[in-house]
């Protein structure tokens, strides 16, 4: 089975921490993306990335960063957390080929952070 | 830009069947997929449609009309482990490393 793994699944952090996200995957997946989901907004591109050391930004990435030094690791930063950070972020994997095993995207547990 | 629209609430009863649309403006499109979501749990996929017409998994089929930009999960004999978020999703571009835009969702309650 695939598994995409995140760090924490509660976090709690003051205003102006940095604070890191972590997600790692163990089949061998291309592609990684970061999402947050707030009620009623969906999920919301962050950050993906489609290689090692390759990144691009999403439909959101003011306040955040990415890291991916290896192929099965990929790292969230928010340099300076604030309040309205506060939210569910999910880490996703897949594939890169096309047709349906491109089209799956494995989601992590999600990490839900509170910045007070 | 790109949008995909569908229902935010949707309300049925144990057994019967239930249709969730979705329509989406995009630059491009290359296909429809499906992700079921429950309270505290994560995405998990559904379901994918390239080419029109229907595709049935169990009790789940999705459909897709690439010509009306427009698609359809349909759930028959509801159960209450149904009741979850639902969101549609499009890629838009033949690139197998263009990520996925995902619709706002849809919550299903399924009542007895």
């Amino acid at each position: 089975d695939v598994k995409v793994t995140q760090s924490s699944r509660y976090l709690v952090k003051r205003t102006g921490e940095k604070v890191f996200l972590e997600c790692v995957q163990d089949m061998d997946h291309e592609n990684m993306f970061w999402y947050r989901q707030d009620p009623g907004l969906g999920l919301r591109l962050i950050y993906f990335s489609y290689d090692v050391k390759m990144k691009e930004k999403g439909d959101i990435p003011e306040g955040y960063s990415v890291s991916r030094e290896k192929k099965e690791r990929f790292s969230l930063i928010l340099e300076s957390a604030s309040t309205n950070q506060t939210s569910m972020y999910l880490c996703a994997s897949s594939f890169a080929g096309r047709g349906h095993s491109g089209e799956e995207q494995y989601f992590g547990p999600g990490t839900r952070l509170t910045v007070t | 830009g790109q949008s995909l629209e569908q229902p935010s609430e949707v309300t049925a009863v144990e057994g019967a069947i239930v249709q969730i649309n979705c329509t989406y403006q995009t630059s491009g499109f290359y296909g429809l997929s499906w992700y079921q979501q429950h309270d505290g749990g994560a995405p998990t996929f559904l379901s994918y449609n390239a080419l029109d017409g229907l595709e049935e998994t169990g009790r789940f089929s999705s459909f897709l009309s690439r010509s009306d930009s427009y698609g359809y999960l349909l759930l028959q004999e509801l159960q209450m482990k149904d009741s979850a978020s639902y969101f549609c999703a499009v890629r838009a571009s033949y690139s197998g490393n263009t990520p996925l835009v995902f619709g706002k969702g849809t919550r299903l309650s399924v009542i007895a």
